[in-house]
């Protein structure tokens, strides 16, 4: 039972350069969300899903897309990727969206934007 | 809207000693959970303990309890008989049932343990 699982750990890219952070979980759990992370900023929610095929926006959503095609995995896609994006992206699921369900985080991935 | 503050940017405390690490937040949600994770030196987001808003008994986990008071808004994590192993970054978190059921978090605290 691995949880949350997320690859690459480590990523540099160059401005305008397209990639796809991946995110699985084996919990079987139907939320599941991607937080970016700055310095004294804590996290901030990106985007958002409650199930397969259904996914939101979250605090600063621009410059990035989602899709949920299965239960297991949310990658996140960086569309044109831009120096602002670096930042250390985590992935989390949770059982459901109860308030009183808990959100697991995977290890994160390291971004850096040059 | 949702708004969790944490006032103290980083915290000292002596090894085996107690620290409160400090949590207000602000809902209009009738029904809300609270968690702190911790945060060490390697990045990860560990998951520490979970309060409810209808929770009558503060809630506890090993060394760590919370110190739950719904009138001030108040959810301060302790941990006792601090141990090396406890340097870390805090966060505090909340989750409402009418916001979306979005996670929303504090900008942390840092807790150093002296030796």
């Amino acid at each position: 039972n691995a949880g949350v699982t997320q690859t690459p750990k480590f990523q540099v890219l160059k401005t305008g350069q397209s990639m796809t952070l991946q995110c699985a979980q084996d919990m079987n759990h139907e939320y599941m969300s991607w937080y970016r992370q700055d310095p004294g900023m804590g996290l901030r929610l990106i985007h958002y899903s409650v199930g397969a095929g259904i996914t939101d926006q979250g605090e600063v959503p621009n410059g990035y897309n989602v899709s949920r095609s299965t239960t297991e995995d949310f990658p996140l896609r960086l569309l044109s990727a831009a120096p602002s994006q670096t930042s250390v992206y985590f992935c989390a699921a949770s059982k459901g969206a109860l308030s009183t369900d808990t959100q697991y985080f995977g290890p994160g991935t390291r971004l850096t934007v040059l | 809207a949702q708004k969790i503050t944490q006032t103290q940017p980083g915290m000292f405390v002596q090894e085996k000693e107690a620290v409160t690490l400090d949590c207000t937040y602000d809902t209009s949600d009738p029904s809300y959970g609270l968690f702190w994770y911790k945060q060490p030196s390697s990045g990860e987001m560990i998951f520490l303990i979970y309060q409810g808003s209808y929770d009558q008994q503060n809630a506890t986990e090993g060394r760590y309890s919370l110190n739950f008071q719904k009138a001030r808004k108040s959810a301060n994590l302790v941990i006792s008989a601090s141990q090396l192993g406890d340097s870390a970054m805090y966060f505090c978190a909340m989750r409402g049932s009418n916001t979306g059921n979005q996670f929303y978090f504090g900008t942390g605290t840092s807790l150093t343990v002296i030796p």
